[in-house]
């Protein structure tokens, strides 16, 4: 099976911009999660969708938004950009009950 | 107070250690993850934990759910083993996850 992938890979914004994610997960796994990591703050959960449906959600400004696709991608969306969301960006995806499988990551900086 | 706690951030050790690695967390969880980040960014799962013991080769994790604390532990540790360790604890439904810090470990020949 082919693993998680992420796309872009590393992005450059500048602040105040928009950007959109996506991370296509493993084939028959309905739930994808997304994470932020910085030096700083570590991992951080943003949100979880599963079934086109966000299940759970982290505590981080609306700012940060995301979807899912009937086909299970998901995108997120980070919207007026501040430096302080540069970050690697991670997704994972999970078949019910089981362990979590994480993508390469999106390594976006804010300038 | 972060809801999941982790010991020691930094660990270095020579080939052929027995390495210990300590989480505690302070919330109900549905399980316990560990996971290791390799430089670069990867990041790959190594045990899912709802109690008791399990083992993949030289990495053993346990988990005491009435103490709330978990280890994961390496055997006969390598050079290769030298990574970032992370505990995650999943709450709820689904996939909700609260992060340790991380253990950064070294691993000298």
């Amino acid at each position: 099976k082919a693993g998680v992938t992420q796309t872009p890979r590393y992005l450059i914004k500048t602040r105040g911009q928009q950007v959109t994610l996506s991370c296509s997960p493993i084939s028959g796994h309905r739930s994808v999660s997304w994470y932020q990591q910085t030096p700083g703050q570590g991992l951080q959960f943003l949100f979880e969708y599963f079934s086109e449906t966000q299940r759970n959600k982290g505590n981080f400004p609306g700012r940060f938004s995301g979807r899912q696709f009937s086909n299970s991608r998901s995108e997120m969306n980070v919207s007026t950009l501040e430096l302080g969301d540069s970050a690697l960006y991670l997704c994972a995806s999970t078949a019910t009950g089981t362990e979590q499988y994480f993508g390469p990551g999106t390594r976006l900086t804010v300038t | 107070k972060n809801e999941v706690e982790q010991s020691p951030q930094n660990l270095t050790a020579q080939e052929g250690e027995f390495i210990t690695i300590n989480c505690s967390y302070s919330v109900g969880i549905s399980a316990l993850h560990w996971l290791q980040q390799h430089p670069g960014g990867g990041i790959v799962s190594l045990f899912m934990l709802s109690s008791g013991k399990k083992k993949h080769g030289r990495l053993i994790a346990t988990i005491n759910i009435q103490e709330k604390h978990s280890s994961l532990h390496i055997t006969a540790s390598h050079p290769r083993d030298s990574a970032v360790y992370i505990c995650a604890a999943a709450r709820g439904t689904g996939n909700q996850f609260y992060f340790g810090t991380g253990t950064s470990l070294t691993v000298i020949p």
